[in-house]
């Protein structure tokens, strides 16, 4: 099975660029690489999912080296509003063939004044 | 319409008590989930639903019972929880189930307490 890992926790400040790396290194080849962003008391909301190289959208970036064993989510000039817990997610197989995602632990995102 | 609603929002229940959580979703999609979250954890897959089917069971204990009645709604029944299954239940839909690089649409959860 395929497992990421991330960083439990990062602090930025307003306007700032933040980067939050993950790392799966045994990803499968038909694996995609998806983020999710919580805020308290709210159901994870889809960020940015790709494959390789690189994928833009109006709220973030998302960075995949050509082994794909880590990926970058990068969110451009962070507001207070910006502070959640960021997931990664990568596809697995479990038993049975039936596939499902494995989530990363989360990455707390605490942007400052 | 791009949203899973979930009700009750909060639940406290005793442990003899059954009560049900409910989601309903209008997007068309076919695939619907039932997940549980523990504070500061990620989401748990419990069950999955593809094409009013349920595909996915991780080995969820028999007290939660999940129940499809068509493509927009999704139940889960309660009976008997013990304390330790006091969380936030969380519904969501995607299109079909069938790969898992389908964007999740996730619900407002239900946070549940159990007495």
């Amino acid at each position: 099975l395929a497992k990421t890992t991330q960083p439990i926790s990062m602090d930025s400040y307003e306007g700032q660029e933040v980067n939050i790396t993950c790392s799966h290194n045994n990803i499968a080849t038909n694996d995609y690489i998806t983020w999710y962003q919580q805020f308290p008391s709210q159901g994870p909301r889809f960020i940015i999912q790709g494959y390789k190289t690189k994928v833009t959208n109006e709220v973030a970036s998302l960075f995949i080296p050509a082994d794909r064993k880590s990926s970058t989510l990068s969110l451009p000039r962070v507001s207070l509003s910006d502070t959640a817990v960021y997931y990664c997610l990568v596809g697995a197989n479990n038993a049975g063939n039936n596939r499902k995602l494995i989530w990363g632990l989360g990455t707390s995102l605490a942007v400052n004044p | 319409d791009t949203e899973v609603t979930q009700t009750p929002k909060h639940l406290v229940m005793g442990m003899t008590n059954k009560k049900s959580l409910k989601c309903e979703q209008h997007m068309g999609h076919r695939a619907m989930y039932w997940y549980k979250q523990k504070a500061k954890k990620p989401p748990e897959l419990m069950f999955v639903y593809s094409y009013e089917k349920l595909s996915i069971n991780e080995s969820v204990p028999s007290r939660f019972s999940p129940e499809c009645p068509n493509s927009s709604l999704l139940n889960l029944h309660l009976h008997a929880l013990q304390p330790e299954d006091s969380a936030l239940y969380l519904c969501a839909s995607s299109p079909t189930g069938g790969a898992t690089n389908e964007k999740l649409f996730f619900g407002s959860g239900t946070q549940l307490s159990v007495l």
